[in-house]
């Protein structure tokens, strides 16, 4: 079946730095990749999505970076800050599946 | 304001008590959704509506009953759960169904059961 596999699970970074994220997908089929953010007592917020039609995608500190070939996406935060602390979720598929999510850490 | 409002945020219920979920959304949208999120798995989606049929079941227990009586309205009638349905309910839209639809989340309502 489906299968989408993200890592790191946890992921601890000093603010300032960059964070990346890695799923892979099982799915040839997929052409969505959405990025969902989660903050605790919250529901996952879409952040930023690509289409398979488009190698990378930009807004303000992060981006999201496509390899159709390999069947991988990631997600970059630069300039990490505080409040970007959150269950990171990515998600592909024909059915849409989500992965396992990436809870981040960013400290002052 | 998110654009999806689910009510109420938490619930605590016995085995043998009958309640229901509720979402809302002011988004337009045409189809929604229900999810379990529990701890340390991914998002399991449960139900699917689009202009309030359902397009699917991923093979859910009866004891979970979906109603959408209108695009913008989504209810889960919940009766004789089990402990290991604790867990958060999200609620989702989006404009049609699909998986290159972006999807709308509730802030969901936390269930646990008694």
């Amino acid at each position: 079946g489906e299968n989408v596999e993200q890592h790191p699970s946890t992921l601890s970074v000093q603010e300032g730095d960059s964070a990346v994220i890695k799923c892979t997908y099982s799915d040839s089929a997929s052409n969505y990749f959405p990025w969902y953010k989660q903050e605790l007592g919250k529901g996952p917020q879409l952040i930023i999505d690509i289409r398979s039609n488009v190698g990378e995608k930009k807004d303000q500190r992060i981006a999201v970076t496509l390899n159709k070939t390999a069947k991988h996406f990631s997600l970059h935060i630069t300039e990490t800050q505080p409040e970007d602390s959150a269950v990171y979720f990515c998600a592909s598929g024909t059915a849409l599946i989500f992965g396992k999510g990436t809870t981040l850490s960013v400290s002052s | 304001e998110t654009g999806v409002t689910q009510t109420p945020r938490h619930l605590v219920m016995g085995m043998t008590n009958k309640k229901s979920l509720k979402c809302e959304q002011h988004l337009g949208h045409n189809a929604m959704y229900w999810y379990k999120q529990s701890a340390k798995k991914p998002l399991e989606l449960m139900f699917v509506y689009n202009f309030k049929e359902q397009t699917e079941n991923n093979s859910v227990p009866s004891r979970f009953s979906p109603e959408c009586p209108n695009s913008s309205h989504l209810f889960l009638h919940l009766h004789t759960l089990q402990p290991e349905d604790s867990a958060l309910y999200l609620c989702a839209s989006s404009q049609q169904t699909g998986s290159n639809q972006p999807q709308h989340f509730g802030d969901g309502t936390r269930l646990s059961i008694l």
